[in-house]
């Protein structure tokens, strides 16, 4: 079965930077875009970026342009996710999803969450 | 940024009596192939949010037939014919039809 596994609660200081992990078991994470989505306490949840299956080409919310890169090790079956110039906006529960089928809209599988704190 | 809005922020249900949450887009959400990428997740509490419904009235693998989801255009609904205890937690609508992907800002469905 389709699961994905995220790295542990990160602390920062600002303008920092953080690399957070998404590792993928049960499918091969080449043959589905991964997509990072991150939570901020009692908000709604905020897409920040892609990258496609296939090729390794990204988008990202304008906003995070310039600060995220979404990556991934075919070898490790495992996405990236780097953030720089951390500020305490940043602090957030950060996850990975994958969609149901390919083309279906919808986030399916979600990693567990990744707490990450930004403060001085 | 199609800017998705839900109402009610919070809907107080009797256990067994059905309840309903609206979705309303800035933009229509059918894309050029006529698809509409509408999907409706639940949250609870220290969980990540577990998909319910697809392209707008498609059930998820393991969702209970108690939901359902309908709409077009602009306006959808997510209904639960009988709410359950476990049915508790915050409801988000979810569009992809155009990036970026964009979230309601969540009701919160909780028991009288």
């Amino acid at each position: 079965q389709v699961q994905l596994v995220q790295s542990g609660t990160e602390v920062r200081k600002p303008g920092a930077s953080v690399r957070l992990s998404c590792k993928a078991s049960g499918y091969t994470i080449t043959t589905y875009p991964i997509h990072w989505v991150r939570q901020a306490p009692g908000q709604s949840p905020e897409w920040m970026g892609r990258i496609n299956a296939g090729t390794t080409n990204t988008k990202y919310l304008p906003k995070f342009q310039g600060r995220v890169t979404i990556s991934r090790e075919a070898s490790t079956n495992t996405a990236y996710m780097d953030l720089t110039g951390l500020q305490s906006e940043d602090t957030a529960v950060y996850f990975c999803a994958r969609g149901y089928i390919m083309n279906s809209g919808a986030f399916a599988y979600w990693g567990q969450g990744t707490l990450l704190i930004v403060s001085s | 940024d199609i800017v998705m809005t839900q109402t009610p922020f919070s809907s107080p249900v009797t256990l067994g009596q059905p309840a309903s949450i609206s979705c309303r887009s800035s933009q229509s959400l059918v894309d050029s192939d006529g698809d509409t990428s509408l999907s409706w997740l639940q949250q609870r509490p220290g969980q990540p949010p577990r998909l319910l419904m697809y392209k707008v009235s498609k059930r998820f693998s393991g969702v209970p037939d108690r939901f359902s989801g309908s709409g077009a255009g602009t306006d959808f609904t997510l209904k639960i014919s009988r709410v359950e205890a476990e049915d508790v937690g915050v409801y988000f609508c979810m569009q992809a039809t155009q990036f970026p992907i964009t979230f309601g800002q969540g009701t919160r469905l909780e028991i009288k």
